[in-house]
């Protein structure tokens, strides 16, 4: 069974622009998650799609936003990039029941110059 | 709020000796505790749940016990070896999320 795959990997982007970044869960998962990971505050829980509805809500402001298709690939925007938004994107995927495993991707690397 | 500290950002282990990493939480008491390991550049992989009614869970080299009353979730690592090498995060399900602590990084030393 194929993984978790996000693309691009890597990208870079200057201030002020915005940017789109995708993720194509295990086929069969329905729920994918998004994941914002830095060096100072760790993994942190931006949302959750479920069957192409937003399920869960992390504390980020609203330039950061989400989709979910109705193959179960999500993308994730991020709008007026700030230096701050420079940080390592994990998607998640599972089949979205309670306590259910998460498989991560391998992660966008996004550098606001 | 939440708060989810794990107990060191590195820590060095001289290889065949067992790792013990430690999760402690505050102002929840989550109905289970997951733990994972993410090496440089990859995403976290999927190591152990352990669940509130559960003391202890085994697999191969690893194991874990969760304390609710202690609020905190120990993971060791036994016979361990320079492959072991990673950093190891804990996760709890608070409200339907899934909440990471900021990880211990782990050396094992040859």
């Amino acid at each position: 069974k194929a993984g978790v795959t996000q693309t691009p990997r890597y990208l870079i982007k200057t201030r002020g622009q915005q940017v789109t970044l995708s993720c194509s869960p295990i086929s069969g998962h329905r729920s994918v998650s998004w994941y914002q990971q830095t060096p100072g505050q760790g993994l942190q829980f931006l949302f959750e799609y479920f069957s192409e509805t937003q399920r869960n809500k992390g504390n980020f402001p609203g330039r950061f936003s989400g989709r979910q298709f109705s193959n179960s690939r999500s993308e994730m925007n991020v709008s007026t990039l700030e230096l701050g938004d420079s940080a390592l994107y994990l998607c998640a995927s599972s089949t979205g029941g309670f306590g259910d495993t998460q498989y991560f991707g391998p992660g966008t690397r996004l550098t606001v110059l | 709020s939440q708060k989810i500290e794990q107990n060191s950002e590195a820590l060095n282990i001289q290889e065949g000796k067992t790792a013990t990493l430690t999760c402690n939480y505050t102002n929840y008491s989550p109905a289970y505790l997951q733990w994972y390991r993410q090496d440089p550049g990859r995403g976290p992989v999927f190591l152990l749940l352990i669940r509130e009614n559960e003391k202890e869970k085994r697999k191969e080299r690893l194991k874990v016990t969760f304390d609710t009353t202690l609020k905190q979730s120990l993971f060791h690592i036994t016979a361990s070896q320079p492959a072991d090498s990673a950093t190891y995060l804990c996760a709890l399900e608070i409200g339907d999320k899934i909440i990471f602590g900021k990880g211990t990084r782990l050396h094992i030393l040859p």
